[in-house]
């Protein structure tokens, strides 16, 4: 069983494409992130949630927005792609105390 | 500033020789602090952690050691193999309350045979 799921894991769109990235997590765990590392492996920390609710938003556009319909889920949309927006994105979830369990990522190419 | 900081990018070693990874972090509140393996196509992998109230923590092949006073972390892996080849990374958690955990740069380890 895959602890940390997310969809789809190769994504390839065009600029100014909407496009989402879902996240599914079966630990039971109440916090749930993502992050952006970009071709230089530099792993970014864009949003967090706990137990459904917005807890760390960390500069990033408006055009990402994170929706948490419960707390196993934590879904990814990105509108108006840009080029700059090529990147793998981890989701990870965590107990509260303890460290981050990641997905195996999305990979998000923008043409 | 907030930042966790790895300055070199490889570390090559020897197979069944030890390797030590460095880390530089600058949040001197930080209390808790972790290192992560990433394989190449993979998602990044819990390693080892340690808090702030310890300054060594041992697991199978591995140590960390924190040294709160330079702000400085390591991780050792003992007779490195193969399957250490990897990306590490060193984290730390720099706001205990919203589990804001934060990645260096990393470092990649590759083993000569």
């Amino acid at each position: 069983d895959t602890a940390v799921s997310q969809t789809p894991k190769y994504l390839v769109t065009q600029m100014g494409n909407d496009k989402s990235i879902k996240c599914e997590q079966n630990l039971g765990h109440d916090t749930m992130y993502w992050y952006k590392q970009d071709s230089k492996k530099f792993l970014k920390i864009m949003f967090s949630y706990n137990n459904k609710e917005l807890i760390i938003n960390e500069t990033v556009p408006n055009r990402f927005s994170p929706k948490s319909p419960d707390k196993a889920h934590l879904n990814l949309h990105i509108n108006s792609l840009e080029l700059g927006d090529s990147a793998v994105y981890f989701c990870a979830s965590s107990p509260g105390t303890g460290g981050l369990f990641f997905g195996e990522g999305s990979r998000l190419t923008v043409l | 500033g907030e930042s966790v900081g790895l300055h070199l990018p490889t570390l090559s070693v020897q197979e069944g020789d030890n390797s030590i990874i460095n880390c530089a972090y600058s949040n001197s509140a930080s209390d808790y602090f972790i290192w992560y393996k990433q394989e190449s196509g993979k998602g990044p992998q819990f390693i080892i952690d340690i808090r702030s109230n310890m300054d060594k923590r041992q697991g199978q092949r591995v140590t960390v050691l924190l040294n709160k006073t330079v702000k400085h972390l390591s991780l050792q892996i003992a007779a490195t193999q193969p399957g250490d080849s990897a990306v590490y990374f060193c984290a730390e958690n720099i706001e205990s309350s919203a589990s804001k955990i934060i990645f260096g740069s990393g470092t990649r380890l590759s083993i000569r045979p």
